[in-house]
């Protein structure tokens, strides 16, 4: 069975410091890795998609693919506390239409 | 750019009543929606995935009776909750996808309340 694996936190960060979300998954035929962003009561949000390996920076946000290792993460740096939210980690298997989604980890940035 | 629009954002009726949902891609063609339910502190659970023309395809235990779906126009996936019950209460989030590879876009998600 295809997982996505994530650690639910609450992962605490001080504000200004770097928060690294980290996600792996179990199908190496995996092509295509999204990070959401979902605020409390509200709908996911994309942040950054990667489709090969190596650091793919968007301003503050790095995601990082290692597919030998079948993992992929996301940094943020200089932490805002408007970061707090839950970050979802999606992968597209190949030859699916769908998301194989990860339950999530809880992000709080402490002022 | 790829902006997703759902309606209504919330809805309170009462037990037996049918609620339908729109989901519309306002800047881009798109080729699969996706419906979601989500439950409190809990994670995205997909109900169904349809593609414009076709009929939808529902996940396993998604009485597709119950949640109707409708993708008539690559623009445009309506969800119909037949005779919703308490139990049906929850957040319904729709996404569009343009093509295959691309990342899926949501919309603002429904906020569905059956008393």
């Amino acid at each position: 069975q295809k997982e996505v694996e994530q650690n639910s936190g609450p992962l605490s960060v001080p504000e200004g410091a770097i928060a690294s979300l980290n996600c792996t998954y179990s199908d190496r035929g995996s092509q295509s890795f999204f990070w959401y962003r979902q605020y409390s009561g509200k709908s996911p949000e994309l942040i950054m998609s990667i489709y090969s390996n190596g650091d793919k920076e968007d301003g503050r946000f790095t995601a990082q693919l290692n597919k030998a290792s079948q993992y992929v993460s996301l940094l943020i740096r200089d932490s805002q506390p408007s970061d707090s939210a839950t970050y979802l980690c999606a992968v597209k298997v190949d030859s699916n239409y769908q998301l194989i989604w990860g339950a999530g980890t809880k992000l709080i940035i402490k002022p | 750019g790829a902006v997703v629009s759902q309606h209504p954002s919330w809805v309170i009726c009462k037990s037996g009543t049918s609620v339908k949902i729109e989901c519309r891609s306002l800047d881009f063609q798109a080729t699969t929606m996706f419906w979601y339910r989500q439950f409190p502190k809990q994670s995205l659970m997909l109900m169904a995935t349809s593609n414009e023309g076709s009929k939808a395809t529902y996940e396993q235990g998604v009485e597709k009776d119950k949640f109707l779906i409708n993708h008539a126009s690559l623009t445009l996936s309506t969800l119909t909750v037949t005779s919703a019950h308490p139990e049906d209460s929850s957040f319904y989030i729709c996404s569009a996808r343009a093509l295959v590879d691309q990342p899926q876009h949501f919309g603002d998600g429904t906020r569905l309340s059956i008393l």
